[in-house]
């Protein structure tokens, strides 16, 4: 199942540059995504959405970008902070209804360095 | 701030066995699922539930699992009779909407 897809396994980034998280999608009918911060042994928490007829969502540090004819969608964080240091993982649903599943991504390791 | 809850956090159980994985989604909230990340997987969608019934399930989740909300508070998965392949993470998750919160998973060992 590549339907949603991260490329990058890791990513190190510098404390108070900006992480760029990049995630791709191949299924015409999501039309929302989320972003999803994990911590060992915890679940995923809920970040940032965005619906698939905006281009930019933004939540302080956090801001989710959508290309939707590149199929395309990024996460910035800025400034990074060690705090952030996290799997992140990309999801998407076709919101046919509420309720609808979400299709992951493999997941991106960021790691912050102070 | 309200945090789904799922117990027990570690099950170790032998092949054939029958488990039950508990989930107490946040109160105020309609939709309620399961997903499951094997080791060194992608999370997987098994199945949402709403209204007391089922609304959407994976290919993943055959007649040996199943879903209940025995009262106002309580979700569970049941596995029937657990195969190796079934050890991996299961979290639950609820959502009024679209955003699902979800909770610190259960480590299901299957020996």
């Amino acid at each position: 199942d590549q339907q949603v897809k991260q490329n990058s396994p890791s990513l190190s980034v510098q404390e108070g540059r900006i992480s760029i998280l990049n995630c791709d999608y191949t299924n015409s009918m999501f039309d929302y995504f989320l972003w999803y911060k994990k911590y060992p042994a915890e679940g995923p928490t809920f970040l940032i959405s965005i619906s698939s007829i905006k281009d930019k969502n933004e939540d302080g540090r956090f801001t989710v970008f959508l290309n939707k004819s590149a199929k395309h969608l990024s996460l910035h964080i800025v400034p990074s902070q060690p705090g952030d240091s996290a799997v992140y993982f990309c999801a998407a649903s076709a919101r046919e209804t509420s309720g609808s599943r979400l299709t992951f991504g493999e997941g991106t390791q960021l790691t912050v360095n102070p | 701030e309200p945090e789904v809850t799922q117990t027990p956090s570690h099950q170790v159980t032998q092949m054939g066995q029958e488990v039950i994985l508990r989930c107490v989604p946040i109160s105020n909230h309609l939709y309620f699922y399961w997903y499951r990340q094997i080791l060194g997987q992608k999370v997987e969608f098994l199945v949402s539930f709403y209204n007391n019934e089922i609304s959407e399930k994976s290919e993943i989740f055959d007649d040996q699992f199943s879903v209940e909300r025995p009262d106002g508070s309580n979700f569970t998965l049941k596995i029937r009779s657990t195969k190796l392949e079934d050890s991996a993470m299961y979290f639950c998750a609820s959502s009024v909407f679209y955003e699902q919160y979800f909770g610190p998973g259960t480590r299901l060992t299957v020996t």
